[in-house]
């Protein structure tokens, strides 16, 4: 069964650094999806993709967050300037129409130093 | 605005017991409700979603507009039902597709 995948599992970075997570949504989906879960709290969205741009974007995907399409297969995910308060487990979604099950990434654990 | 509460973070019961998984929403149009689960080192995966009005693994939740809830329950809870569980919320009939989730309910479930 075809599964969303997620690189690197873990990152460490320094304050002030940039960071690219990636992610290969599923092969036939149209609509993809980032959210973070900070330690202890919920999970929240960050923001969503169609057509290569964005669709809806929450008050936390500010403008330090960039989100990309490269080419046919990835979507990623780049913070700009990283904060301590970025460290988190991101995830990334991907559904084959907004109205349709979104499947999940296994996250990548991100620690901001 | 608090879209989606589970006021249990953990929920313990012994195997074979029923459970009870709470999950209130406020959102005032009509929603779609899910519940995801978490197995340990596992990713998100959904477990049900309430328009499809279907049994997964035993598990049930009917959504109860007049007292805006979507509690998650199953008769008699397995060992291998431990795991964290989310609810989730999204506008029905939204264009965007974003879901709003609860800080989610661990429940162990012990032999």
């Amino acid at each position: 069964e075809p599964e969303v995948t997620q690189t690197p599992s873990h990152q460490v970075t320094q304050m002030g650094q940039e960071v690219i997570l990636r992610c290969v949504p599923i092969s036939n989906h149209l609509y993809f999806y980032w959210y973070r879960q900070i330690l202890g709290q919920k999970v929240e969205f960050l923001v969503s993709f169609y057509n290569n741009e964005i669709s809806e974007k929450s008050e936390i995907f500010d403008d330090q967050f960039s989100v990309e399409r490269p080419d046919g297969s990835n979507f990623t995910l780049k913070i700009r300037s990283t904060k301590l308060e970025d460290s988190a487990m991101y995830f990334c979604a991907s559904s084959r129409d907004r109205r349709e099950t979104q499947y999940f990434g296994p996250g990548t654990r991100l620690l901001v130093l | 605005a608090q879209r989606v509460t589970q006021p249990e973070k953990l929920l313990s019961v012994f195997k074979g017991a029923p459970v009870e998984l709470k999950c209130n929403y406020s959102y005032s149009g009509s929603p779609e409700l899910f519940w995801y689960v978490q197995y340990s080192r596992q990713r998100l995966q959904l477990l049900l979603r309430h328009i499809s009005r279907e049994s997964i693994k035993g598990f049930t939740a009917d959504l109860n507009k007049g007292e805006t809830s979507f509690h998650l329950k199953k008769p008699f809870a397995q060992e291998e039902d431990s795991a964290m569980y989310y609810c989730a919320l999204r506008f029905r009939g939204s264009t965007l597709g974003r879901l709003y989730f609860g800080r989610g309910t661990q429940l162990t479930v012990w032999p």
